[in-house]
């Protein structure tokens, strides 16, 4: 099983709602990521767990949440986020530590802020 | 600091015929990888190959090849044969230390559509 499945598929919400996107693998990796891409670029790195420990966070507003309760598990919970988070976010997972394996992505969730 | 360039925004192949999309990377950490992505537009991310910076040879997987030349710190992928499904955004990433920790930096990506 090389999937990582994120649930939901699409998401629209309001600026003062709470809802929270789920990533899933069971791979056995260790590291899990959180990606945000806007359209027409790159996915950008929000949040790393490793060993279920958050270990990088690229000064990501507090409105995102991360949560890994364990180690096949990562959740993003949203908070009173505004219309500029609308983008595709990306859930990873790889092993760490080890730079010659390739990182695992799910299909994504399409969130739009309205 | 890692940074990962891709200097082609968009590319035409005609069907069958092979196409070569440019990356550049930098990077001080003497460890590392490369890898290439293929975005179609669903959104998902598919890993299509990967070449180690103590690689000898390039790799090569399928239809598609990684022409690795360190010393330019170049890491080039070559699709053979082009079908129409190859028709999509493709993203060179670099993963390597930065800040004690390892990052997958990602290119902005090349736009590639195969016209029959």
């Amino acid at each position: 099983d090389t999937e990582v499945t994120q649930t939901p598929k699409h998401l629209v919400m309001g600026m003062t709602n709470k809802k929270s996107l789920k990533c899933e693998q069971h791979m056995g990796h260790r590291a899990m990521y959180w990606y945000k891409q806007k359209a027409k670029k790159p996915p950008e790195l929000m949040f790393v767990y490793s060993y279920e420990k958050l270990s990088i966070n690229e000064s990501v507003p507090s409105r995102f949440s991360p949560e890994c309760p364990n180690s096949s598990l990562l959740n993003l919970h949203l908070h009173a986020l505004q219309p500029e988070d609308s983008a595709l976010y990306l859930c990873a997972s790889s092993q760490p530590g080890q730079e010659n394996t390739e990182a695992f992505f799910g299909q994504g969730t399409r969130l739009t802020v309205v | 600091a890692q940074k990962i360039t891709q200097t082609q925004p968009g590319m035409f192949v005609q069907e069958k015929e092979a196409v070569t999309l440019d990356c550049t990377y930098d990077t001080s950490d003497p460890s590392y990888g490369l890898f290439w992505y293929k975005q179609p537009s669903s959104g998902e991310m598919i890993f299509l190959i990967y070449q180690g910076s103590y690689d000898q040879q390039n790799a090569t997987e399928g239809r598609y090849s990684l022409n690795f030349q360190k010393a330019r710190k170049s890491a080039n992928l070559v699709i053979s044969a082009s079908q129409l499904g190859d028709s999509a955004m493709y993203f060179c990433a670099m993963r390597a230390l930065s800040g004690g920790y390892q990052k997958v930096t990602f290119g902005t990506g090349t736009k590639l559509q195969v016209i029959p």
